[in-house]
């Protein structure tokens, strides 16, 4: 069965320095979303892509965070500088169109000392 | 603002009795209401969902119902097994199309 890939899975780093994440979603989804899951809360959407595009990234902050999926398969995520506030889990996910069923990648738990 | 209210925050039940989870949403034009079960550590996964053409849907053990008058959707899971411990995640597709999260349920089943 077809998987949402995540790496790394986890990453310690300390504040100010830069950190990038990468997801390869299940072939053929044209969505992809990032999400944020601090400890003891549901996920947060940061951004959604519809194919190399981004549809929503009303929640993503832009003077530290970015994104891209240039050719519309994988994606990247890059905080930079990282701050304490950003140790969460960070969650891939993908649909085949936008409202439809999402899956989940692993996450990649990051640790900012 | 758009949100989704889950509850309760922890359940604890015994083997073999049952559990439910309730949410309820904002936005009366939602229309796709799934549920995630993510243990310690590992991605959420998709255990259940219902559009809202439909006021029940069921899958074994799991049953997951729709009230769109109430705006609330509920998570039934009977004959508990150890390994449903886990914690349950609500969601609902609101207003800008955004899937928006429940804050979790953590099921304790004890045996």
């Amino acid at each position: 069965e077809a998987e949402v890939a995540q790496s790394p899975r986890y990453k310690i780093t300390e504040k100010s320095q830069a950190v990038a994440f990468w997801c390869d979603p299940i072939s053929g989804h044209a969505t992809l979303y990032w999400y944020r899951q601090i400890l003891g809360q549901g996920p947060e959407l940061l951004v959604q892509f519809q194919d190399e595009s981004v549809v929503d990234d009303s929640q993503l902050p832009k003077d530290r965070f970015s994104a891209e999926r240039l050719k519309g398969v994988d994606s990247t995520l890059k905080i930079q500088p990282a701050e304490l506030g950003d140790s969460a889990m960070y969650l891939c996910a993908s649909s085949l169109m936008d409202q439809e069923t999402q899956y989940f990648g692993p996450g990649t738990r990051l640790l900012v000392l | 603002g758009e949100n989704v209210e889950q509850h309760p925050s922890t359940l604890s039940v015994q083997e073999g009795d049952s559990a439910v989870i309730k949410c309820t949403y904002s936005d009366s034009a939602s229309n796709y209401f799934p549920w995630y079960k993510q243990e310690l550590g590992k991605r959420p996964q998709l255990i259940i969902d219902i559009r809202s053409n439909v006021g029940e849907k069921k899958d074994q053990r799991i049953a997951v119902t729709l009230n769109k008058t109430a705006k609330h959707f509920s998570l039934h899971i009977t004959e508990t097994q150890p390994e449903d411990s886990a914690v349950y995640f609500c969601a609902a597709f609101l207003r800008g199309n955004k899937l928006v999260f429940g804050a979790g349920t953590i099921l304790r089943v004890k045996s």
